[in-house]
This record gives C-alpha cells, sequence and structure tokens, in this order.
C-alpha cells in the first residue's frame, strides 16, 4: 500500500543550526504538507503545498521556515536557524485534493522527531 | 477560529466493551471531519473520512457520525481489544479546498486483557 515516507526518523541538533527534514508523499497526489506535534501538545498544521507553491501558511510558519518540491517526489521542510522552542515531532502529510469530488483524505507519515538543544 | 474538543481526555476499559469516543468543534462550516490513530511515538493512521454530506461512515468494528449542525462527532468502537490501545485523534477539514486540518487533543484508549 502506498505510503507516505519521512527521513530522518530523529536528529538532534544544536540552536542556531540549519535543519532539512525529507518526505516523499504518495506518488499521485496532489496537495503536501507539514504538521508539527510538539510533546503532549495538539497536532498543528504548519503549511500546504500545491502546484509547486505555498497555498496556505499558519502563524507558526514565519521567515525561519521553506519549503520546497525539489523533483518529482521529494518535499522537503528547511528550518533555517533552530531554536529551543522547534523541538517536536514534524509530520509530512498529502492528498489527491479535494476538487471535482476527490475525497481529500490526508495520509501521514511516521514523523521526524527534531530535538534541539 | 476553529477549535476542536475531545473527551474523555483518557479511557480505560476492559477487553470486549463498545465504546465511544466524543469531538466536538466550534465552527460547523467544515469540509470533512478526519478520525485518526496514534500510537506513542509514531504517526497518525486515518481510520475514517467523513465528508460534510454524510452522517456516518463505517469500517470493520468502527463506525463514524457527524452531525455538523452541532459541531458533533462520535467514534464508536465495537468489541473492544486490547491492539485497539491508542490515542484517537480527531480532526477537521475546513471549508476551502486545501484541507487544513485542526485537531482535538485526543482521547488516549487502553483497553486492558
Amino acid at each position: 500500500e502506498p505510503e507516505v515516507t519521512q527521513t530522518p526518523s530523529h536528529q538532534v541538533t544544536q540552536m542556531g543550526q540549519e535543519v532539512i527534514l525529507r518526505c516523499v508523499p504518495i506518488s499521485n497526489h496532489l496537495y503536501f504538507y507539514w504538521y508539527r506535534q510538539i510533546l503532549g501538545q495538539k497536532v498543528e498544521f504548519l503549511v500546504s503545498f500545491y502546484n509547486n507553491e505555498i497555498s496556505e501558511k499558519s502563524e507558526i510558519f514565519d521567515d525561519q521556515f521553506s519549503v520546497e518540491r525539489p523533483d518529482g517526489s521529494n518535499f522537503t521542510l528547511k528550518i533555517r536557524s533552530t531554536k529551543l522552542e522547534d523541538s517536536a515531532m514534524y509530520f509530512c502529510a498529502s492528498s489527491v485534493g479535494t476538487l471535482a469530488g476527490i475525497t481529500g483524505e490526508l495520509f501521514f507519515g511516521e514523523g521526524s522527531r527534531l530535538t534541539v538543544l | 477560529k476553529q477549535e476542536v474538543t475531545q473527551i474523555p481526555a483518557a479511557l480505560s476499559v476492559p477487553e470486549g466493551e463498545n465504546l465511544v469516543l466524543n469531538c466536538s468543534f466550534t465552527d460547523s462550516a467544515i469540509y470533512n471531519l478526519q478520525w485518526f490513530r496514534q500510537d506513542p511515538g509514531k504517526g497518525l493512521t486515518s481510520l475514517l473520512l467523513i465528508q460534510s454530506s454524510q452522517r456516518e461512515q463505517t469500517s470493520g468494528r468502527l463506525n463514524a457520525s457527524l452531525d455538523k449542525s452541532s459541531g458533533r462527532s462520535t467514534l464508536y468502537i465495537a468489541a473492544s481489544q486490547p491492539g485497539d490501545s491508542a490515542t484517537y485523534l480527531c480532526a477537521v477539514g475546513g471549508n476551502t479546498g486545501f484541507q487544513k486540518l485542526v485537531f482535538g487533543t485526543g482521547t488516549r484508549l487502553l483497553v486492558s486483557p
């Protein structure tokens, strides 16, 4: 069964360092997302991406964050200068879409745990 | 701003019981609602998706209902098993094409043998 895959599963970094989290969405999906979950808190939306551009972003997704689809399969989240409060589980998700009656069901990856020291 | 609440926060039941998890949301202008399962330290597994025009969806021992006008959804689990132990998350999709989901805090379920 097709699935969303994420790498790395766990990354430890020093505050101020750049981090890139990688995702391979399901191949026929058109919409891509990043969510995060700080330990013990709700899953929060960060950004959605469609047709090679950001379609929506939350207030969390400030200038320190960026997303890219560098090729036909990968979708990345970059944090330019990590802060302690960026420590969280980051989830990538994808969906076929919500137009023309398509369900819009989101499928999530296993997550990348980011620890900022 | 959409707010999603789930009760109870935690639930412990013996194996074999039927149980109901509740989800409520403040803005009824939703596109759909998804129920997820999350095992500790793991990703989110989609269980059921209900479109805003639907009243319920079933998958095996799971049945989810949606009452959009009152802002409520329930997840019914029949004949619970220890393998059902996990956190169950409700997420509401807004009325746009981009499926930004707003999540509840979840119900942590423990089913004991």
